[in-house]
C-alpha cells in the first residue's frame, strides 16, 4: 500500500506571509496533483505535476516535484485571506510492474488560515 | 467552463435499504472514478470504470457496491445495503484519459450520504 504523508496538517498564518505544505512518499509518483477543497464541496484542481524537478507557477502558488518524484511542495507567497482553505495532494503510483492507473492516493490535507 | 454534476446533494437513507448516487461526467471524458470522505479523514479511492467495465477497485469496494453506465451521459454508483458506516461524502470524477504521467481527474460537488 503506497502512502502519502502531507504536513503540516494545521497552518495559521497572518496575510502577507508565506507559507509551504509539503507532500512525501517512499514510492515514486507518476504524476502528483494538488487541489483545493472548501468546505462541503469536491476537490478543486489547481496543478498537475508530471516530470522530476519540475516547477510550475500558478499566480502565488508555486508548485515544485521532487527530483526523484518522491516528494511535492506547494508555496505561496503574500498569502491573502481568499488563499484559507483546505489544501490537497493526490498521486498516481505505479504498480510493481511499472503500469501506472487511474487511482488517486490522498493526503490527509492541510487546513489554512489566513488572518487579515 | 465542464464540470462534473452529481445528484442529490444530500440523500438520508435507512440502514439496509439500497441508494444511487447519479454522476454525469464530463461529457468528452472516457475515465470515471468514486471515490469517499468519511468526516474528517481523508479522500479515498473507491472505483474506476473505463469502457464499460470497472478497471480498478478497492478493498472498500466490496459486493456491496457496483457501478454502472447506463446511458452515454450518466454514471451511477449503487450501495445495495448500506451500513451506517457508509455515511460518507461520494465523490465522482473523470478524466480524458488515464495514461501513464497524465490523469487530470475533475471532480464533482459530492453527495452527503446519511445513514441512520
Amino acid at each position: 500500500t503506497q502512502l502519502l504523508e502531507q504536513s503540516p496538517q494545521f497552518l495559521s498564518i497572518q496575510e502577507g506571509e508565506n507559507l509551504t505544505v509539503y507532500c512525501n512518499s517512499s514510492s515514486v509518483f507518476s504524476s502528483l496533483q494538488w487541489y483545493r477543497q472548501e468546505p462541503g464541496e469536491g476537490p478543486v484542481l489547481l496543478v498537475t505535476v508530471v516530470t522530476g524537478g519540475e516547477v510550475k507557477k500558478l499566480k502565488r502558488l508555486t508548485f515544485q516535484f521532487g527530483d526523484a518524484r518522491k516528494d511535492s511542495s506547494l508555496h505561496i507567497t503574500a498569502a491573502q485571506p481568499g488563499d484559507t482553505g483546505l489544501y490537497l495532494c493526490a498521486g498516481r503510483f505505479k504498480n510493481a510492474g511499472g503500469t501506472s492507473y487511474g487511482k488517486l492516493t490522498f493526503g490527509q490535507g492541510t487546513i489554512l488560515t489566513v488572518h487579515p | 467552463e465542464p464540470e462534473v454534476t452529481q445528484t442529490p446533494s444530500h440523500q438520508v437513507t435507512q440502514m439496509g435499504q439500497e441508494v444511487i448516487l447519479r454522476c454525469v461526467p464530463i461529457s468528452n471524458h472516457l475515465y470515471f472514478y468514486w471515490y469517499r470522505q468519511i468526516l474528517g479523514q481523508k479522500v479515498e479511492f473507491l472505483v474506476s470504470f473505463y469502457n464499460n467495465e470497472i478497471s480498478e477497485k478497492s478493498e472498500i469496494f466490496d459486493d456491496q457496491f457496483s457501478v454502472e453506465r447506463p446511458d452515454g451521459s450518466n454514471f451511477t454508483l449503487k450501495i445495495r445495503s448500506t451500513k451506517l458506516e457508509d455515511s460518507a461524502m461520494y465523490f465522482c470524477a473523470s478524466s480524458v484519459r488515464a495514461i501513464i504521467g497524465h490523469n487530470e481527474q475533475f471532480f464533482g460537488p459530492g453527495t452527503r450520504l446519511t445513514v441512520l
